[in-house]
């Protein structure tokens, strides 16, 4: 299967300060990339579609002004978690299928710990 | 009424038995089903995907689809300890880009 690579695995970052993860494909040209959430045993929550060249849509609830996604390439989209906060710890994951595939690759993942 | 929704378990089977999943969905349009497992800690890793009703078979893995009933399975044969983790029943529906998660169903398997 297609490769999605995230960066880094896991960080841990003090209360009030911004964290950048990024997430690429490796072997194939991504125009669409999706952020996830996931809080201990409970299932993804998608937070964001990332496009390629335009803005980012969200899912309702998510503040875009605090998660920000900027997908420059088609092989990259970075989420920022600006002025993180305690409550925002949790997995991060990001997924993107080869354009045309339904098929979806999830990246590793990050930990985000907030203290 | 949850979009896709899995009997969260826990789910424990003896090792060599079969493990039956399930999953059904709300939306009619749904086109594209996919199995993911999880391993704790870990991000979810495709298993299956299927798009046609019936069966699927790929190793000690079955997926079943039954879209007038809205359902689709996932049978492991043989289970083996190292098949414990949560699977993650996913669907596409109609021309969404997204894929919508079910809750996951923790499976243990018991040496």
């Amino acid at each position: 299967g297609a490769v999605v690579s995230q960066h880094p695995s896991w960080v841990i970052c003090k209360s009030g300060t911004s964290v950048k993860i990024e997430c690429r494909s490796l072997d194939f040209q991504a125009t669409t990339m999706f952020w996830y959430r996931q809080f201990p045993k409970q299932s993804l929550m998608l937070m964001a579609t990332s496009n390629e060249g335009s803005k980012a849509t969200y899912e309702q609830g998510v503040e875009k002004d605090k998660f920000l996604i900027n997908h420059a390439s088609l092989t990259l989209s970075t989420l920022t978690v600006t002025s993180a906060h305690p409550e925002d710890s949790s997995f991060y994951i990001c997924s993107a299928n080869q354009d045309g595939n339904t098929e979806a690759f999830f990246g590793q993942g990050t930990r985000l710990t907030v203290v | 009424q949850k979009e896709v929704e899995q009997n969260s378990g826990p789910l424990s089977v003896p090792e060599g038995a079969i493990a039956s999943l399930n999953c059904t969905y709300s939306d009619r349009g749904s086109q594209s089903f996919f199995w993911y497992r999880q391993y704790s800690g870990k991000s979810p890793e495709l298993i299956m995907s299927i798009y046609s009703n019936g069966d699927k078979e790929d190793g000690r893995f079955t997926a079943q689809l039954n879209k007038a009933s809205q359902y689709v399975s996932l049978l492991i044969r043989d289970s083996q300890p190292s098949d414990s983790a949560t699977y993650l029943c996913a669907v596409k529906t109609g021309s969404a880009r997204q894929l919508t998660f079910g809750s996951g169903t923790q499976l243990t398997v018991l040496p």
